[in-house]
Order: structure tokens, then sequence, then C-alpha cells
């Protein structure tokens, strides 16, 4: 079955130290790629996303993401990190199978930024 | 402003009660999705929409129930089978029938009594 895996479920880290989150998912075919932030008492958005091309995408806010094919990774880094940036982010995987589509999330690691 | 609404913030309900959550968007999206979301689980697929009058089991479909009577609307019943019901539900909705970005509501808090 299809899974994504979020290893780190809870950082902290201080202001400015760099910070790299993992996902890694279960799938052999074509899949788009997706991080999901989710800031205290705010909705759920999307922080970047991968659908083709070059492997190493940027979003929002400085953050971006790396798609290594060979590893199933699409891992989460931000060089520096704010006390904004502390939140929920969820890694999400979207496959297609016989023209169905589904969504597959992570468990989500739960980031606090220390000022 | 375009989006997705939820309603209410907060929903109660009773033993061997019904509840019905609201979603309502005006994106003009195809698709629309239910997702619980409980700590250290992430987010899981109750019922999803790739059009009007049509929806699809998801992962834990069991205990709830979805209608699609219109493109905008989306309700999610959590009926008396449910046994473990107090969670915080998220609804969103994305573009077409390939499932691509999703844009969520602010969600349901929905507690027992």
């Amino acid at each position: 079955a299809q899974s994504v895996s979020q290893h780190n479920h809870h950082v902290i880290l201080s202001e400015a130290a760099s910070l790299e989150l993992g996902c890694n998912y279960s799938y052999g075919g074509t899949v788009n790629l997706f991080w999901y932030v989710q800031y205290p008492g705010q909705h759920l958005q999307l922080l970047l996303k991968y659908f083709s091309g070059d492997p190493l995408v940027k979003g929002i806010k400085g953050f971006e993401a790396e798609f290594i094919k060979s590893k199933f990774s699409f891992n989460l880094r931000k060089p520096s990190v704010q006390w904004s940036d502390t939140a929920e982010y969820f890694c999400a995987v979207n496959v297609g199978d016989s023209g169905t589509y589904k969504y597959i999330f992570g468990t989500g690691t739960r980031l606090k930024v220390l000022a | 402003d375009g989006g997705i609404t939820q309603s209410p913030k907060y929903l109660f309900r009773k033993e061997g009660q019904n509840v019905t959550l609201s979603c309502e968007q005006n994106l003009n999206h195809d698709a629309m999705y239910w997702y619980r979301q409980d700590p250290g689980q992430g987010l899981r697929l109750i019922y999803y929409s790739q059009i009007v009058n049509d929806f699809q089991k998801g992962d834990i479909a069991e205990g709830y129930s979805v209608s699609r009577e219109k493109k905008e609307s989306f309700p999610l019943t959590v009926t008396s089978a449910q046994k473990n019901p107090t969670a915080f539900y998220l609804c969103a909705s994305s573009i077409g029938r390939r499932q691509e970005t999703q844009y969520f509501g602010p969600g349901t808090r929905l507690l027992v009594l």
C-alpha cells in the first residue's frame, strides 16, 4: 500500500538554525509531491509542490525541497529558521492509478522555533 | 474573497446523535474532500467527491456519510455508528478530477458530551 513517512515527529530549533525535515514515500509510479504547513490557528496551506522538471523546488518563506527519485524522498529544507516558522508541516503525495488519483498525507512534524 | 468555509467551528455531539458538518467553497472547484486530523496521525481521508452527485469512500469512511448535490457544498454527517468521533475535521477542494493542490477550510472540532 502507498504510504508517506515523516520520521521527525517533533523538532525544536533555535532561531537561525538550519532545518531539514524528512519525507519518504512508497509508490513506484509517477507522483506529485507537496509540503503543506499549518501555522497555529490558521488553515492548512500549500508550502511548495513538485510535479515535474527541476527536482529542487522553492516555496514560500524561503523553504525549498528536493525530490530524489532514487531515494523516494522529498525532504524540506530552510537554511535559517525564524520564530514565525513554528508550525506543523505535512508531506503529501498524489498518486495516480487507473485514472483515479489519491492524496496521501504523512503524520506531520511539529516544529518549534525558540526565539 | 474565494475560499472554503466550514461551520460550525466547534460542535458537540451527544451519545447516539448524528451531526452534520458543513463545507462550502466558492472556488468553482470540481473536487472536494473530507479529512480527519488526530494528533500524531496526520490527515486521514474520510470521503472525497470528484464531481457533483458522485463520491467515493476514503480510508476511514465507516460511521460517516456525505452528499454532493451542489458543486459548492459537501456536507459530512458523523453518524452514531462512529464510535470515536472526537477529532478535528478538515474540508478541502481542488480544481479538477486529477487531484492537484488542495485548498483547506479552517476546520471543525467535534467533541462528544
